[in-house]
């Protein structure tokens, strides 16, 4: 079947504008997770959603960054006025129900910041 | 407490070579350690995974060996390839939904 999708795969942008990268999870999949992944950097965690709420938030580094999950599917995570420091692969993965079940990952969107 | 430390930052081995990339932690409560490969321009896959009541466990070629005293893990790749060229994190659960990943470690395989 389909693996996890993230569109756009490639996004540039320039300082202080506002960008929207989604994400469509496994089919069936009700946990779904965002990272970062930074040159040279692990996978940092930013939320975690079961359905549509997100109980874990904290990973998200700064009020500029939300995400939404509709649907109990696809989700969106928006980063408002960018930074420079903002430029990573943002990656989703997605788990048949969390609880340490393996966690499939998207191919990720490149985002770079100008 | 809640990092995993994992190393070397890079490798490289010859083709038919021990690939040995090593992990420590801290948090004792930790009970799930899964290994993901990723290449270029995807996202990181599944290779392996272990819990602790076990020292190691082994799948074709991959190994994880586990330390529970010393609180490190190991990813054994036997006979290394070209086609193993990929980046590999080490990572850790707590029980929950929660992966903390290592920094990741760049392998190349020289043919």
């Amino acid at each position: 079947g389909a693996g996890v999708s993230q569109s756009p795969s490639n996004k540039v942008t320039e300082k202080g504008k506002d960008v929207e990268l989604r994400c469509d999870p496994i089919s069936g999949h009700t946990a779904l997770y965002w990272y970062r992944q930074s040159l040279g950097q692990g996978l940092e965690f930013l939320i975690y959603f079961q359905g549509n709420s997100a109980p874990d938030k904290s990973g998200l580094p700064s009020d500029r960054f939300s995400a939404e999950r509709t649907g109990g599917s696809v989700s969106t995570l928006t980063i408002q006025r960018t930074q420079q420091e903002d430029s990573a692969v943002y990656l989703c993965a997605s788990s048949l129900s969390g609880d340490q079940e393996t966690q499939y990952f998207g191919p990720g969107t490149r985002l770079l910041v100008l | 407490q809640q990092q995993v430390k994992q190393s070397p930052q890079s490798l490289i081995v010859q083709k038919g070579g021990i690939s040995i990339i090593n992990c420590a932690y801290e948090n004792t409560a930790f009970d799930y350690f899964p290994w993901y490969q990723q290449f270029p321009g995807k996202g990181p896959a599944l290779l392996i995974a272990i819990r602790p009541d076990v020292s190691e466990k082994k799948e074709g070629r991959f190994t994880i060996s586990f330390n529970k005293s010393a609180k490190q893990f190991s990813l054994h790749i036997m006979d290394s390839q070209p086609g193993d060229s990929a980046t590999y994190f080490c990572a850790a659960s707590p029980g929950t939904y929660k992966y903390i990943f290592g920094t990741g470690t760049r392998l190349k395989v020289l043919a």
